[in-house]
């Protein structure tokens, strides 16, 4: 089975502009959780969506959104991008929405704000 | 609410040193216990997990029990190589609630 992809996997902006990144689950797997990583704040979660609605938010401005397709894709976007959202970006999927279920990460997307 | 405190690194052991790497959480609930790895310039991969009390989790030669009492789930490795170096993440998840890591223990080894 083909792992969990995240495109692009490098992405550079500028303050001000917004991005879109990409996340393709396990074939099967209809949780997707996307998570924060930076040097200063370490893993941090952003949200969760399972099966097109969001079952969880982490404690990130409104200007981060996302969203999951019918056939499990999902897409976060940031908007107005500030020089602190640089950060590696990783996309996790998972069976279903448990706690007991393993996520699967992908390779993550790094993107550096200028 | 949840956390997990796992030690501070960097970790710097010669080939063939026993490992430990310690973590111990706070949750609310019955939670499931996490040991992610993350290699240079690559994502996150599940390196073992126990879900239950007494639970021994285990891949790699990597090993660790979930401790109830102590409510901890230290990572432990007999004879390390030079192709462990990587950051190693305690994580875990209670109910319907996500994951929640530790900061990350950095190891490196040496030859």
């Amino acid at each position: 089975k083909a792992g969990v992809t995240q495109t692009p996997r490098y992405l550079i902006k500028t303050r001000g502009q917004q991005v879109t990144l990409s996340c393709s689950p396990i074939s099967g797997h209809r949780s997707v959780s996307w998570y924060q990583q930076t040097p200063g704040q370490g893993l941090q979660f952003l949200f969760e969506y399972f099966s097109e609605t969001q079952r969880n938010k982490g404690n990130f401005p409104g200007r981060f959104s996302g969203r999951q397709f019918s056939n499990s894709r999902s897409e976060m976007n940031v908007s107005t991008l500030e020089l602190g959202d640089s950060a590696l970006y990783l996309c996790a999927s998972s069976l279903v929405s448990t706690g007991q279920e393993t996520q699967y990460f992908g390779p993550g997307t790094r993107l550096l704000v200028l | 609410g949840n956390s997990v405190t796992q030690m501070e690194g960097p970790v710097t052991l010669s080939e063939e040193a026993f490992l430990t790497i310690n973590c111990t959480y706070t949750a609310t609930g019955y939670p499931s216990l996490f040991w992610y790895v993350q290699y240079p310039g690559e994502g996150l991969q599940l390196l073992l997990k126990a879900t239950k009390a007494d639970d021994k989790g285990s891949n790699k030669g990597f090993e660790a029990t979930y401790r109830k009492e102590t409510t901890s789930f230290h990572l432990e490795k007999g004879s390390v190589q030079v192709s462990d170096s990587a950051v190693y993440f305690c994580a875990l998840s209670s109910g319907n609630t996500p994951l929640v890591f530790g900061k990350g223990t950095r190891l490196s080894v040496i030859a």
